[in-house]
């Protein structure tokens, strides 16, 4: 089975632009959580999407969206970029929920 | 307040000896424990995990220890390897909740020829 794929691989931004990554989960993997990782944080839940539908959602502000297509795959959308928010994005995906995920390798976003 | 943590910002083992990780939570709702690795410019791997109705789960050279009352857990890794050499991260969940995995800051385990 293929693992879990994110595109693109390496972002640069400009303050006050807007991103979308994307996430294609493993076959027949109906749960597609997004994670934040940064140096001073770690690795935070940002939320989780199930069949189209956001399930559960992180300590994150509203610049921070996602949705989820009939065949699974997911999208996140970061708004208005800030200097903060440059992270690696690791988006995971499961068969049921929130128990053991399988993460993809991560999108590298830099904001200047 | 870190909900899960791990101590040890870096470990250094010998190969062919037992590498140790230990991760402590205090949330008393988290009743599933994983253990992730991970290597630079990659995301991180799923290793093994336990529930929390269990003490003890093994597969291969990773075993996976948990004592309920001291809110406490570690990885074994037996005999360690130079391939094991990559950060550990220790993550817990509450089965049915909504606040997906947490995880700690992660130990650097260096395995030494």
């Amino acid at each position: 089975k293929a693992g879990v794929t994110q595109t693109p691989r390496y972002l640069i931004k400009t303050r006050g632009q807007q991103v979308t990554l994307s996430c294609s989960p493993i076959s027949g993997h109906r749960s597609v959580s997004w994670y934040q990782q940064t140096p001073g944080q770690g690795l935070q839940f940002l939320f989780e999407y199930f069949s189209e539908t956001q399930r559960n959602k992180g300590n994150f502000p509203g610049r921070f969206s996602g949705r989820q297509f009939s065949n699974s795959r997911s999208e996140m959308n970061v708004s208005t970029l800030e200097l903060g928010d440059s992270a690696l994005y690791l988006c995971a995906s499961s068969s049921q929920g929130l128990d053991t995920q399988y993460f993809g390798p991560g999108t590298r976003l830099t904001v200047l | 307040d870190q909900q899960v943590k791990q101590n040890s910002p870096s470990l250094s083992v010998q190969e062919g000896r037992i590498s140790i990780l230990n991760c402590d939570y205090t949330n008393s709702m988290f009743d599933y424990f994983l253990w992730y690795k991970k290597y630079p410019a990659e995301g991180p791997t799923f290793l093994i995990s336990i529930s929390s109705i269990k003490d003890k789960n093994e597969d291969g050279r990773f075993t996976v220890f948990l004592n309920k009352s001291a809110k406490h857990l570690s990885l074994h890794i037996v005999p360690s390897q130079p391939g094991d050499s990559a950060v550990y991260f220790c993550a817990a969940i509450t089965t049915g909740g909504a606040d997906g995995l947490t995880f700690g800051k992660g130990t650097h385990l260096i395995i030494q020829p």
